[in-house]
């Protein structure tokens, strides 16, 4: 089974607008983190936003927010406002274990995001 | 400026040698990655090392190698045992020391077997 998974893999938003970018993943681990990482046209990976499993709160990151449903293993990352610069590809990743001592993530196949004037 | 370099940016090469990739971080971080991306596909790791002299195989570590001689630098060589080499490898880096030990990417190498 997949551990990370996202089944959009294209949208196309009108500027300004609010955009949704699906993640769901598979773990037994009690102790995982999600992270949300950009990829513009040049391929740089940045990172935008983490959610850890024992977090009571939604993760924020200026214009972007993660809705985390533990129980429905989601973490949609959120764009509000969206602009042109935002049109990249979106990653989806999750750590498997405690914060510290196991770095190693396992990414989705991502979902491309392109913002129309 | 801190961050990570990669080099360089685009490599051909002809079946059957082998290639180094370089990748360099001033970003004092012990922990560093590599990772193969292939179109339409997320990363892969490749090797990832911890700490000076000791590295990991990844998921997909055949056909590859690496060294960490120095905590700045950690070398990838693709060899002839890769049986279909050609993508964007990635670099990355990360220190328990940052919030969310989040890594850290270089620019990309994009290979090119001919």
């Amino acid at each position: 089974a997949q551990k990370i998974t996202q089944t959009q893999p294209g949208m196309f938003v009108q500027e300004k607008e609010a955009v949704t970018l699906d993640c769901t993943y598979d773990t037994s681990d009690p102790s995982y983190g999600l992270f949300w990482y950009k990829q513009p046209s040049s391929g740089e990976m940045i990172f935008l936003i983490y959610q850890g499993s024992y977090d009571q709160q939604n993760a924020t990151e200026g214009r972007y927010s993660l809705n985390f449903q533990k129980a429905r293993k989601s973490a949609n990352l959120v764009i509000s406002a969206s602009q042109l610069g935002d049109s990249a590809m979106y990653f989806c990743a999750m750590r498997e274990g405690p914060l510290f001592g196991n770095e190693k993530l396992t990414f989705g196949t991502g979902t491309r995001l392109t913002i129309i004037p | 400026d801190g961050g990570i370099t990669q080099s360089p940016k685009y490599l051909f090469r002809k079946e059957g040698q082998n290639v180094t990739l370089s990748c360099e971080q001033n970003l004092n971080h012990d922990a560093m990655y590599w990772y193969r991306q292939d179109p339409g596909q997320g990363l892969r790791l490749i090797y990832y090392s911890q700490i000076v002299n000791d590295f990991q195989k990844g998921d997909i570590a055949e056909g590859y190698s690496v060294s960490r001689e120095k905590k700045e630098s950690f070398p990838l060589t693709v060899t002839s045992a890769q049986k279909n080499p050609t993508a964007f490898y990635l670099c990355a880096s990360s220190t328990v020391l940052d919030r969310y030990n989040e890594q850290f990417f270089g620019p990309g190498t994009r290979l090119t077997v001919l």
